[in-house]
């Protein structure tokens, strides 16, 4: 145990639904992240929050639409989905975003297993 | 931006022997290189990591070397055993922004 759970594990949808992935941390950490994982890639970052803030949104369509009510929460909402967007949806969490690394390191949770159909 | 390349994508070795994986990478004020293991059905968990004012790092069976001047740093597995088997990640971070390698499959056959 990471102290990152996310859920659902695992969701199939059709590319007209609306979903919602939701990942927590129990670690008193400030900054959490949002990583897509698919075959033979390395993992792709799609957006950063650190204290509720978002800091980076790596070009990623707006078909996923994050939210961060609270330092403890991270959502990533789904809609109108492509069946490449197919993959293991990560999430990650560290002490905060600052110049020394020690705030950096990078705790995930399980993921959850996207399919669209 | 940061590039990390990793090498070799798939590696399998016999119990016992050792493991090697490099990765390298391009922006030259990256300064913290973690590894991460992956098994199936979890995600990433942070195996070892390394500084950029450290040369060599060791934990048990695992050791981590970097080389500032080459922009290249590798993981060594010794003694590997069957519960080693996973994929390995490993990660530059420069700045604010980690950048990850494309993973190594790790199969060590008993």
């Amino acid at each position: 145990e990471t102290g990152v759970t996310q859920t659902p594990r695992h969701l199939v949808m059709g590319m007209t639904n609306k979903k919602s992935l939701k990942c927590e941390q129990h670690l008193g950490h400030n900054a959490m992240y949002w990583y897509k994982q698919s075959a033979k890639k390395p993992l792709e970052l799609m957006f950063v929050y650190n204290f509720k803030e978002q800091t980076e949104n790596n070009s990623v369509p707006s078909r996923f639409s994050p939210e961060c009510p609270n330092s403890s929460h991270l959502f990533l909402h789904l809609h109108t989905l492509q069946p490449e967007d197919s993959a293991l949806y990560l999430c990650a969490s560290s002490s905060q975003l600052g110049t020394s690394v020690i705030y950096n390191e990078q705790f995930f949770g399980p993921g959850t297993r996207l399919t669209v159909l | 931006g940061e590039n990390v390349e990793q090498h070799p994508s798939t590696l399998s070795v016999q119990e016992g022997d050792s493991a090697v994986i490099k990765c390298t990478y391009s922006d030259s004020a990256s300064n913290y290189f973690p590894w991460y293991k992956q098994e199936l059905g979890k995600g990433p968990q942070l195996i070892i990591d390394i500084r950029s004012n450290v040369g060599e790092k060791k934990d048990q069976r695992i050791a981590v070397t970097l080389n500032k001047t080459a922009k290249h740093f590798s993981l060594h597995i010794t003694e590997t055993q069957p519960e080693d088997s996973a994929v390995y990640f490993c990660a530059a971070l420069g700045g604010n922004d980690m950048r990850f390698g494309a993973g190594t499959r790790l199969t060590v056959k008993p």
